[in-house]
């Protein structure tokens, strides 16, 4: 059973960085799929932030590319994220979630989501 | 980016109801599309891929159609456990995935 756990501060000061890892347990990390972060605004949608391959290759949103960097560790088989110069709307729950590419890119397992605050 | 613009935003349906929320793309997207159902509180939760194959496990209840730019998410009959936001998102450009703005459905 593949499981995903996000871990980090759930209060981050604004022009901090906000650093989460994700601990992927049941499933190799270096197997054959891309590991992706996931937020979500309380009350609004899904926003994409960025998936990264076990090997180190990165796809990153467009509109927050010049703050995130995603890393993997594959010998604690987890990932990571960070995001730079957080302000007020960088408050969200972020999920990390498992891109499956075997048929078609979806993310099939997911954690459960932590909420992070940006707030002094 | 692709947009994706989902409607209705909230509906209100009856148990044993049938339930359609569409979602349309900014641009032609072949098939490139998934849908998702979210519970309050909970991850999303894989219902759809390639716009109509039903992911293993997921209701038959649960149905989806379409191609390019219109897609159509459907529920045949509305159960109390299907209350949740649902949400669908392309991945024809892998480099900007996207998601909709959700549907949240409740019951009447």
């Amino acid at each position: 059973q593949v499981q995903l756990q996000e871990s980090g501060p759930g209060l981050v000061k604004p022009s901090d960085t906000l650093s989460l890892t994700c601990a992927v347990s049941g499933y190799s990390i270096s197997s054959s799929n891309w590991w992706g972060w996931i937020r979500q605004p309380p009350g609004k949608g899904l926003e994409w932030i960025g998936y990264i391959y076990y090997s180190g290759s990165i796809y990153y949103n467009p509109s927050l590319k010049s703050r995130v960097t995603m890393s993997v560790d594959t010998s604690k088989n987890q990932f990571s994220l960070k995001l730079s110069s957080v302000t007020a709307v960088d408050t969200a729950v972020y999920y990390c979630a498992r891109l499956n590419i075997a048929v078609a890119p979806y993310f099939d397992y997911w954690g459960q989501g932590t909420l992070v605050t940006v707030s002094s | 980016d692709i947009q994706m613009t989902q409607s209705p935003s909230s509906l209100s349906a009856s148990v044993g109801d049938r339930v359609t929320i569409t979602c349309q793309a900014s641009q032609d997207i072949s098939n490139y599309l998934n849908w998702y159902q979210q519970k309050p509180g909970k991850a999303p939760k894989l219902l759809i891929y390639d716009a109509s194959n039903l992911e293993t496990g997921v209701p038959s209840r649960f149905s989806g159609s379409g191609s390019g730019t219109d897609f159509t998410f459907t529920i045949s009959s509305l159960q109390p456990e299907d209350i949740a936001t649902y949400y669908c998102q392309q991945y024809d450009n892998l480099l900007s995935l996207t998601f909709g703005g959700g549907t949240k459905v409740e019951i009447k």
